[in-house]
């Protein structure tokens, strides 16, 4: 069915280094992504997002690619902090809908 | 920063009784959502409102669950007869514009659990 998935469930980084975070997406039709971060206790917090005409967003030390080929999107975080230890969702909307499609997160362990 | 406020943060009630979930979602955002995260996985969508009526909801938002804004601050969640695997945190958030091109915003949640 169509679904928006992770690769990894947890992912850990020395501090200073950069991390890379992936997902998958099935449904074509999406032309909206979005990455939140949520630590724990609270709820998701945008970070970064895309738009299907766009293959690559930059912020501040964060970085969005979508490869919509192989229906693909990686957030990168450069000289990761411990501060970003969270759980990372990968989000999509699909044109037509309202509702905010999560994938099942990755769990990013800074360690110092 | 505007945000995105719920209440109560826990929740805690027996199997069969009545709960809701309260929200007061940012002051010029048109667009209102409840999702849920069931510990360790990952957050499912509910329900979306728009101008005063449900605009998309999920199956898991069946005839227990219902949505209300009773007045111009507030949205409700409501879930009639509480089952044990409604036991989640609930998330309420908001957006300007739908959602198709605008991040949400989300409050902190409402840990329920259901006894």
């Amino acid at each position: 069915g169509e679904s928006v998935g992770l690769h990894l469930p947890t992912l850990s980084v020395q501090e200073g280094d950069n991390s890379i975070i992936n997902c998958a997406y099935s449904n074509s039709a999406s032309d909206y992504f979005i990455w939140y971060k949520q630590e724990s206790g609270k709820g998701p917090q945008f970070i970064i997002d895309i738009r299907s005409n766009m293959d690559k967003r930059q912020g501040q030390r964060v970085t969005v690619l979508l490869n919509k080929t192989v229906k693909h999107l990686s957030l990168q975080i450069a000289a990761t902090q411990p501060g970003d230890s969270a759980v990372y969702f990968c989000a999509e909307n699909r044109g037509g809908g309202f509702k905010t499609i999560f994938g099942a997160g990755t769990r990013l362990f800074v360690k110092a | 920063e505007p945000e995105v406020t719920q209440t109560p943060s826990h929740q805690v009630t027996q199997m069969g009784q009545e709960v809701i979930l309260r929200c007061v979602p940012i002051s010029n955002h048109l667009y209102f959502y409840w999702y849920r995260q069931i510990l360790g996985q990952k957050v499912e969508f509910l329900v979306s409102f728009y101008n005063n009526e449900i605009s998309e909801k999920s199956e898991i938002f069946d005839d227990q669950f219902s949505v209300e804004r009773p007045d111009g601050s507030n949205f409700t969640l409501k879930i009639r007869s509480t089952k044990l695997e409604d036991s989640a945190m609930y998330f309420c958030a908001s957006s300007f514009t739908g959602g198709r091109n605008e991040k949400l915003f989300f409050g902190s949640g409402t840990q329920l659990s259901v006894l």
